[in-house]
C-alpha cells in the first residue's frame, strides 16, 4: 500500500524560501511526482512535475533524490498568496489515478 | 481556469436521497477522474473513465456509480445518501490514460455537497 506523508503544516515569512518534502516510499519505477496547490473551495492546481534530479519552472523547483523515495518542493521568496495547502502526488501503483500526499497547510506570515 | 467544469457548485440534500454530480472535461481530453474530499480523509480517487470505459476504481462505495458519456462528459451518481457522504467532490481531466508517465490532471471547480 502506498505511503505518502508530508508534514501537516507550515508558516514562513513573506520573502523566504519554503521547503516542503514529501514520503513516497513506495513509488513504481515509471511514475512521474506531481505537486498540486489547492486554495480554499477550488480544485488543486498542477504546480510542477519530475521524474528525478531538479526541475525548475517559473514559480517553484523539485528535487527528487536518486532513490525517489522522496521529493522536494521548493518555493522561492514567498507572498501572502502563496497561503494554501501542497499535495504530492503519484500514480496509484499499478493503476492511472493519482494518489495524494496528506497536504501540507502553509501559512505565509506578513 | 482549468477549462474543467462543474455543476452544480453547491448541493444541499437530505439522507437517503439521491444526486447527480456533473462534469464536463476540457477539450480534447478523454480521461474523466472523481475524487472526494473531506476533512478527515483528505483527497481520495473515487473512480476513472477513459473515452467512455471505466478504467481505475479507488475507494468508491457501492452506493456510488458514474459513467461518460459519447460527448466524454461525465456523471457521478450517489444515492442512499449518509451523512458522511458530505464532502467535496472534484472532477478532473487529463489528455492521456496512462497514470505512470507524464499526465498533467486539470480539477474542476467541484461541488460541495451537503446531507442534512
Amino acid at each position: 500500500l502506498a505511503k505518502t506523508t508530508q508534514p501537516i503544516s507550515m508558516d514562513s515569512y513573506e520573502g523566504q524560501e519554503v521547503n516542503i518534502t514529501c514520503s513516497h516510499n513506495n513509488i513504481a519505477t515509471n511514475d512521474y511526482i506531481t505537486w498540486y496547490q489547492q486554495f480554499p473551495s477550488q480544485g488543486p492546481r498542477f504546480i510542477i512535475q519530475g521524474y528525478k534530479t531538479k526541475v525548475t519552472n517559473e514559480v517553484a523547483s523539485l528535487f527528487i533524490p536518486a532513490d525517489r523515495k522522496s521529493s522536494t518542493l521548493s518555493l522561492p521568496r514567498v507572498s501572502l498568496s502563496d497561503t494554501a495547502v501542497y499535495y504530492c502526488s503519484h500514480p496509484s501503483t499499478g493503476a492511472n489515478n493519482l494518489f495524494f500526499g496528506t497536504g501540507t497547510r502553509l501559512t505565509v506570515i506578513p | 481556469d482549468s477549462g474543467v467544469t462543474q455543476t452544480p457548485k453547491h448541493l444541499i440534500t437530505a439522507t437517503g436521497q439521491r444526486v447527480t454530480l456533473r462534469c464536463s472535461p476540457r477539450s480534447g481530453d478523454l480521461s474523466v477522474y472523481w475524487y472526494q474530499q473531506s476533512l478527515d480523509q483528505g483527497l481520495q480517487f473515487l473512480i476513472q473513465y477513459y473515452n467512455g470505459e471505466e478504467r481505475a476504481k479507488g475507494n468508491i462505495l457501492e452506493r456510488f456509480s458514474a459513467q461518460q458519456f459519447p460527448d466524454l462528459h461525465s456523471e457521478l451518481n450517489l444515492s442512499s445518501l449518509e451523512l458522511g457522504d458530505s464532502a467535496l467532490y472534484f472532477c478532473a481531466s487529463s489528455a492521456r490514460l496512462a497514470g505512470g508517465a507524464y499526465n498533467e490532471q486539470f480539477f474542476g471547480p467541484g461541488t460541495r455537497l451537503t446531507v442534512l
